[in-house]
């Protein structure tokens, strides 16, 4: 079993549309969650970053951390054709090291 | 441009040569990262400095494959005797590693290698 998993999608939507990404994680140790995105053929890009438990917001952007189910979330409002990309969860036991990454969800919103 | 940078970009070898790539990470942060990305996959730990010191390696770091980072500034991988499963991107990244700081990896744009 990997320590993250993530449902590859893909993933289509319409513009505008909420649009909900997840990963589920088995190492309790996790306390550092990401969100990156990543465009074809490019590195991935920081989206949010998040500790413990909880909500982030930026801008349209949401994180959610539930570490009683260890389970995290991206919610993406109003999404754009340019959000249209491939979305990286990672998450790390303390700061500083090594990141384990979920496999992506590519997503498409369709104008 | 202050992000993480690498180069090349894309490199085609053929299999059994030797290749090395190089990472500038973010001017003041002291954390180097090594990942490497195959297609449809997320990052995978390579390796990672602190400084100039190697404070861990994966176990997917076979004896082919040495990084530096004999200054603490910029890092290079290098591969060898290159094999066709070495086909992927590799990723790099910097953080400014401090008590009080976030921590996040900062991204460079990869180098793609395809190992003929």
């Amino acid at each position: 079993q990997k320590e993250v998993e993530q449902d590859p999608g893909p993933l289509s939507v319409p513009e505008g549309a909420i649009v909900s990404l997840n990963c589920t994680y088995s190492n309790s140790a996790f306390q550092y969650f990401m969100w990156y995105r990543q465009y074809s053929r490019k590195g991935p890009e920081l989206l949010m970053y998040t500790y413990s438990s909880g909500n982030k917001e930026d801008g349209r952007f949401t994180a959610q951390v539930d570490k009683s189910s260890k389970y995290i979330s991206l919610f993406i409002r109003d999404s754009q054709p340019s959000d249209s990309a491939t979305y990286l969860c990672a998450m790390s036991p303390n700061t500083g090291n090594q990141f384990y990454f979920g496999t992506g969800t590519s997503l498409t919103v369709i104008p | 441009d202050t992000g993480v940078s690498q180069d090349p970009r894309h490199k085609i070898t053929k299999r059994g040569q030797n290749v090395t790539f190089r990472c500038d990470p973010i001017s003041e942060h002291n954390r180097l990262y090594w990942y490497r990305q195959t297609l449809g996959q997320g990052p995978e730990f390579l390796t990672y400095f602190q400084n100039e010191a190697q404070l861990e390696k994966s176990r997917l770091l076979s004896d082919r494959f040495s990084a530096e980072r004999p200054k603490g500034s910029f890092s290079t991988l290098e591969i060898q005797h290159t094999e066709q499963g070495d086909s992927a991107m590799y990723l790099c990244a910097s953080s400014a590693h401090r008590a009080t700081h976030k921590n996040e990896q900062f991204f460079g744009p990869g180098t793609r290698l395809t190992v003929l």
